[in-house]
């Protein structure tokens, strides 16, 4: 069974520095990665995904996440932080075509202090 | 644009009522997903769906039931509400992997 742990449950960062929000998987097969991210009162929004092709994704708010195989990794980093990225991310793995489950991890609320 | 709305983004209910929560997306998609949502729990898959009138359990099924009589509508029901049984529930349906949220139903059981 897949499993995704998020290191972190909370990480403030000060405005304008760089923020890495860590995700490691677990998973006998090959996977699909995702972040998601939730905004206050809000719904889950896709920010990037891995489906296959290049191990580094973008967003297009400037976030990037990097598929490490051998290191079972999908950590999301950001170079400079604004206000507006206060918000919980969560990770998430899929087993692939045929399997439209998503398994969570627990989340990360990221608090950027001005 | 991809749309999943839910019949509520805020419901209180009492103890022992039953309790129907609805989800709808305009997208055509097949399968649609409900999750609850706790704090330092993140989500957790309550029961799915990849056809009208099919569903599949999650992972805490016990206390919900389900119905898909239609393609575009997926119902969460709390048959008999309890106080754990508050908490957030979020909607989703799948596309090409993707899932798509809906704004979510915070639900009180008092």
């Amino acid at each position: 069974a897949q499993s995704v742990t998020q290191l972190d449950s909370q990480v403030p960062v000060f405005e304008e520095a760089p923020v890495e929000l860590r995700c490691n998987y677990s998973s006998s097969v090959s996977v699909y990665l995702f972040w998601y991210v939730q905004y206050p009162n809000q719904g889950l929004q896709l920010l990037l995904k891995y489906l296959s092709g290049s191990t580094l994704v973008e967003s297009i708010n400037g976030f990037e996440a990097e598929f490490n195989k051998s290191q079972t990794s999908f950590h999301l980093r950001k170079p400079s932080v604004h206000i507006s990225d206060t918000a919980e991310y969560f990770c998430a793995v899929s087993e692939g075509a045929g399997s439209y489950q998503l398994t969570f991890g627990k989340g990360t609320k990221l608090s950027v202090i001005p | 644009d991809v749309k999943v709305t839910q019949s509520s983004r805020y419901l209180v209910k009492r103890t022992g009522e039953k309790v129907f929560l609805e989800c709808v997306q305009d997208m055509d998609h097949e399968n649609m997903f409900w999750y609850r949502q706790d704090p330092g729990l993140g989500l957790r898959l309550i029961y799915f769906s990849y056809d009208v009138k099919m569903k599949e359990k999650g992972d805490i099924p016990e206390g919900y039931s389900v119905s898909r009589e239609k393609k575009e509508r997926f119902s969460l029901i709390l048959e008999s509400a309890s106080t754990n049984q508050t908490s957030m529930y979020l909607c989703a349906s799948t596309y090409a992997l993707e899932q798509f949220f809906g704004p979510g139903t915070r639900l009180t059981v008092l």
